[in-house]
Parts: structure tokens; C-alpha cells; sequence
């Protein structure tokens, strides 16, 4: 089935190690996003990558970053990770960026843990 | 932006009973309304979602209700079942050409059996 597939499922990281975080999806989208989810909060969105192009939300902090090598991966690299950036971190993927029936999809995130 | 709330941010109901959901937006421009379930520990799902050229859908025990004029849709679940249980996050995209979803804060829903 297509899919959006997030690896690893948990993460373990230490207060300011660099971590990457990856997506891939074999739905041919065209877009993908990056949200962030804290406990018992809405998804948050950090980014999306039309294509090639990015496109970083206002208040999204500088320590996330994110690469799109090719149509089907995804990766969110976190460069000095904090306490506070504990949260899951949810892909979704989207044909294009129209809202319509059926628009995005969410894999099953990655649960990210700052000791 | 779009603002969107969700009301109540509980709710336990018996199994068999109905349960209703309520959502708010504020972009009368917002033209397409999903709601997503995440079961815990796994990313949310879509499991109805309707435009807002249609008043109503329904599918099986799930439909979705809006009403344009007063900027809010309803989720209704009728017989519900424990497997239920779950977090329903409602989301609007607001207005122009990138316009992205903006989900509520959720409620968690308890089907007791």
C-alpha cells in the first residue's frame, strides 16, 4: 500500500547531539511537511518542501532544518536539541498544496526523547 | 491566519450512545474541513472530511455537519464502540494560495463500556 513510513519510531537523543529524523512516502507527492506535536497539543507545522522549494513557518526556530534529496524522502535534522524540543515529530504529505478532499496524510511519527 | 477551536476538549460517553464533536473557525474563506483521529502513539488519520459547497456527509457511523453562516462543523459519531476511543483533531485551511491546515487543540474521546 502507499504509504508514508517515518524511521525510527523512537528516538533517543542527549541535550545539544545533533539528530536526524526521516520520511519517505511512496504516494508520488508532491509536497511534504514537517509538524511538531507536544503532549495533549494540535500538530504543529515547522515546514514544507513544495518540490524543491522550502518553505519555513515564521515562528519555527532556526535550530530545525530540513532536506529533500528527491521526490520520496524527507529528513529533519534538529542541530542542537533542547529539552523542550521533546515532542513527536509527524510527516505528512500532500498531492499538491490545495485543500481538497482527502488532502494529507500523516505517517506515524517519530516519538523524540532530549535526556 | 485561521483560528480554529474545539469544544469540548473531553468527552466520555457510553458505548452505544452518540457523541458530538464541535469545531469552530474563523476565515469564512476556509473552504474544505477534515477531521483526523490519532489513536495513541501513532500519527492522526483522516476519517471524514467535507467541502463547503455540502451542508452534510456521512459515512457509516461517522458523518460531518457545517454551517457556513455561523463558521462551524460538527463530527458525529452514532453506536460508538470502545475502539473509538481516541484523540479527533478538526483543522481548516483558511484563505490563499498557501494556505495550509490549521488543526485545534483536539478532544480526547472515552467510549466506556
Amino acid at each position: 500500500d502507499a504509504m508514508v513510513i517515518q524511521n525510527p519510531r523512537y528516538q533517543v537523543t542527549q541535550f545539544g547531539k545533533p539528530v536526524t529524523l526521516s520520511c519517505s512516502q511512496t504516494l508520488n507527492h508532491n509536497v511534504m511537511y514537517w509538524y511538531q506535536q507536544k503532549s495533549s497539543q494540535a500538530p504543529k507545522l515547522l515546514f514544507h518542501y513544495y518540490d524543491k522549494d522550502f518553505n519555513n513557518e515564521a515562528d519555527t526556530p532556526d535550530n530545525f532544518q530540513s532536506r529533500r534529496p528527491n521526490t520520496s524522502f524527507c529528513f529533519l535534522d534538529i542541530r542542537s536539541p533542547g529539552l523542550g524540543d521533546a515532542a513527536m515529530y509527524l510527516c505528512a504529505t500532500s498531492k499538491d498544496g490545495t485543500p481538497r478532499l482527502g488532502w494529507l496524510f500523516f505517517g506515524s511519527g517519530t516519538q523524540l526523547s532530549v535526556l | 491566519g485561521e483560528n480554529v477551536e474545539q469544544h469540548p476538549s473531553t468527552l466520555s460517553v457510553q458505548e452505544g450512545d452518540s457523541a458530538v464533536i464541535k469545531c469552530t473557525y474563523s476565515d469564512s474563506a476556509s473552504n474544505y474541513f477534515p477531521w483526523y483521529k490519532q489513536e495513541l502513539g501513532k500519527g492522526p488519520q483522516l476519517i471524514i472530511d467535507i467541502r463547503s459547497n455540502v451542508g452534510e456527509k456521512k459515512d457509516q457511523r461517522i458523518a460531518v455537519t457545517l454551517n457556513k453562516t455561523a463558521k462551524h462543523f460538527s463530527l458525529h459519531i452514532t453506536e460508538t464502540q470502545p475502539e473509538d476511543s481516541a484523540v479527533y483533531f478538526c483543522a481548516a485551511p483558511g484563505s490563499g494560495a498557501n494556505s495550509k491546515l490549521t488543526f485545534g487543540k483536539g478532544i480526547t474521546l472515552s467510549v466506556r463500556p
